[in-house]
């Protein structure tokens, strides 16, 4: 089945240590997100790549990162994790506006 | 910008009861409007949409209409069951953009 898959499901990172989460997709979708979800709050989205072009929202910190290297993959880096960015990480694709959006089952990242 | 309101949880109800979880949004231009569910530590699922004015979306005995006229997009089902706990999420995509914006999620626990 094509699906958007993210690994690992858990993930636990020493503060301050570089993490990379990472999403793949088989629906071939131009679009892919990553959303941080805190506990019992709404996703918030921290950039989208349409196809090579990165967009990184106005508020996203600079500790975060993202690569797609091709239209599969997508990678969130972050670079010194603070206690601040244990959250429930998500990865979504598109194909655009109405597209309709296909979301991971999501990776939970605790910062010890 | 875009933003979605939802109705503040959690909602309560007994198996068999009838569900509303009230949605309203502003945007400009014609937005396509979601709604997704999300289970205790799982990523989101798409229970249904509706991409224009009058356009009713239905899953799963789920249903919800877009009125423009009210800028809503009310969730309801006739008869809800234990099963149907979860976060229920409401969504809009911006017609000419890439973003997905939520409102805040409402609670639903449903008591057998």
């Amino acid at each position: 089945d094509a699906m958007v898959i993210q690994n690992p499901r858990y993930q636990v990172t020493q503060f301050g240590k570089p993490v990379t989460l990472s999403c793949s997709q088989t629906l071939n979708h131009n679009v892919m997100y990553w959303y941080q979800q805190k506990s019992s709050q709404a996703p918030k989205l921290l950039f989208h790549y349409y196809d090579k072009d990165f967009n990184n929202e106005a508020d996203t910190p600079d500790n975060f990162q993202s690569r797609r290297p091709n239209t599969s993959f997508c990678f969130l880096d972050i670079r010194s994790p603070g206690l601040g960015d244990a959250a429930m990480y998500l990865c979504a694709t598109s194909l655009g506006p109405d597209g309709g959006y296909t979301f991971g089952s999501g990776t939970r990242l605790t910062v010890v | 910008g875009d933003s979605v309101t939802q109705m503040e949880g959690p909602v309560t109800l007994s198996e068999e009861a009838f569900l509303t979880i009230n949605c309203t949004y502003t945007a400009t231009g014609y937005p396509s409007l979601f709604w997704y569910v999300q289970y205790p530590g799982e990523g989101l699922q798409l229970l249904l949409k509706a991409t224009k004015a009058d356009d009713k979306g239905s899953n799963k005995g789920f249903e919800a209409t877009y009125r423009k006229e009210t800028t809503s997009f009310h969730l309801e089902k006739g008869s809800v069951q234990v099963s149907d706990s979860a976060v229920y999420f409401c969504a809009l995509s911006e017609e000419y953009g890439n973003k997905l914006v939520f409102g805040a999620g409402t609670i639903l626990r449903v008591k057998s």
